[in-house]
């Protein structure tokens, strides 16, 4: 079975500083790796994935993703925060049949 | 494409009643999954669909629950006789491909049920 761990259930940071939301993973097969956000009152948005090759992932509003095995994480960072970014993030994997496995969430509140 | 789309976006309901959420998937996604989220937690499997048949069902899933997609297209999630645990949002996702494949799912907005 597949479980994903994200220790950090709040993270505060100042407007414009750098962040990184840490994503742990378990399991004993090859996966797939994804970080989604969640504005309030809505759906998961994609924010970027992991499948295969480089393992810096870059993805949308600036965000990337560094993929270690050998420490099995996907922890997800941006060099400067906007106010905008306040959300929570969520890590996520999927197994081999496409079922996908989250995170608990770190929720993200940038300050002025 | 419209993306995926709920609805009741939200749902009030007595303890005991019986309620019934919608999901219309992105067109031409075959794989369909709908997740139960909590405050303060990250989405829970509930179950999942390749066309229109359902490939499984997570133990959090009692026999109150009961998921359709019928001709493989939208996708309905009932709860029978609903108690005050059921409180919280159903998310549905909808994905292209199958196994293996890494295909990124895609959610709709949820459907916020609260019973009182």
């Amino acid at each position: 079975a597949q479980s994903v761990t994200q220790l950090d259930s709040q993270v505060p940071v100042f407007e414009e500083a750098p962040v990184e939301l840490r994503c742990n993973y378990s399991s004993s097969v090859s996966v797939y790796l994804f970080w989604y956000v969640q504005y309030p009152n809505q759906g998961l948005q994609l924010l970027l994935k992991y499948l295969s090759g480089s393992t810096l992932v870059k993805g949308i509003n600036g965000f990337e993703a560094e993929f270690n095995k050998s420490q099995t994480s996907f922890h997800l960072r941006k060099p400067s925060v906007h106010i905008s970014d306040t959300a929570e993030y969520f890590c996520a994997v999927s197994d081999r049949l496409n079922k996908f496995y989250f995170g608990s969430g770190t929720k993200l509140n940038v300050k002025p | 494409d419209t993306g995926v789309s709920q609805n009741p976006r939200h749902k009030i309901t007595k303890r005991g009643q019986n309620v019934t959420f919608r999901c219309d998937p992105i067109s031409e996604h075959n794989r369909l999954y709908w997740y139960r989220q909590t405050l303060g937690q990250g989405p829970e499997f509930l179950t999942y669909f390749q066309n229109e048949a359902q490939l499984e069902k997570s133990r959090l899933l009692s026999d109150r629950f009961s998921a359709e997609r019928p001709k493989g297209s939208f996708s309905t999630l009932e709860i029978q006789r609903t108690e005050q645990g059921d409180s919280a949002m159903y998310l549905c996702a909808s994905s292209s491909g199958g196994d293996g494949t890494g295909n990124t799912i895609y959610f709709g907005e949820g459907s916020w049920l609260t019973v009182v």
